[in-house]
């Protein structure tokens, strides 16, 4: 079956620093692939994705490549802000049972001024 | 800017009370979504629906939990009898894959606590 692994937090970083959570995926066929955010208090908000191999996705400074040799779809920053605190969720959907959603365990960030 | 909404946002109930959270899709999406999230479990699927239909709910507990789409721009989840364990936060998402598109858009969920 599918699965989603992401690294576990959590992350504590300083204004600024870069940010990479690495998130590897086991899935048949060819899936998309995406990351969400969930600020404090909130649902979660789609962050950025990616539909095939080699893609890049971004959105908001973020930036994610689907590797299909390596089965991974790491999110990167490259100057993470405060206001970047959240619980970031990599997720594939297969699109085999419509667009279900397999999420990873999410990875809390925490940047401190 | 279309969004998905739930109702009501928080909730505090006494164990054994019926519970119903409701969710409004965005208007035009056909697949709907039912998610609890502890901390303890994290991020669960319930039950989804197809054009109103339900499509899989193994991930709910059947003697307690009920979802219905009694209309297209409706979706209920009802939980009687209300159990604290139930206290989590459940999330609404909804999504239209048949463009090609399989991101979910999610509610800004219901802080159910039971006591």
């Amino acid at each position: 079956g599918n699965s989603v692994t992401q690294m576990e937090g959590p992350v504590t970083l300083s204004e600024e620093a870069f940010l990479t959570i690495n998130c590897t995926y086991t899935a048949t066929g060819y899936p998309s692939l995406f990351w969400y955010v969930q600020y404090p208090g909130e649902g979660l908000q789609l962050l950025l994705k990616a539909t095939k191999a080699d893609d890049k996705g971004s959105n908001k400074g973020f930036e994610a490549t689907y590797r299909k040799e390596t089965t991974s779809f790491h999110l990167e920053k490259g100057s993470v802000q405060v206001s970047d605190s959240a619980v970031y969720f990599c997720a594939l959907s297969s699109g085999a049972a419509g667009n279900k959603l397999t999420f990873g365990g999410g990875t809390r960030v925490l940047v401190k001024p | 800017d279309a969004r998905v909404t739930q109702t009501p946002r928080h909730k505090v109930t006494e164990m054994g009370q019926e519970v119903t959270m409701r969710c409004q899709p965005i208007l035009g999406h056909n697949t709907v979504f039912w998610y609890r999230q502890t901390m303890m479990q994290g991020l669960e699927l319930l039950a989804y629906f197809r054009n109103r239909a339900p499509l899989d709910d193994s991930g709910m507990p059947k003697d307690r939990f009920s979802a219905e789409m009694p209309d297209a721009t409706l979706a209920t989840l009802k939980i009687q009898p209300s159990e604290p364990r139930d206290s989590a936060v459940y999330f609404c998402a909804s999504g239209l894959p048949s463009t090609g598109r399989y991101e979910q858009y999610f509610g800004p969920g219901t802080r159910l606590t039971v006591t």
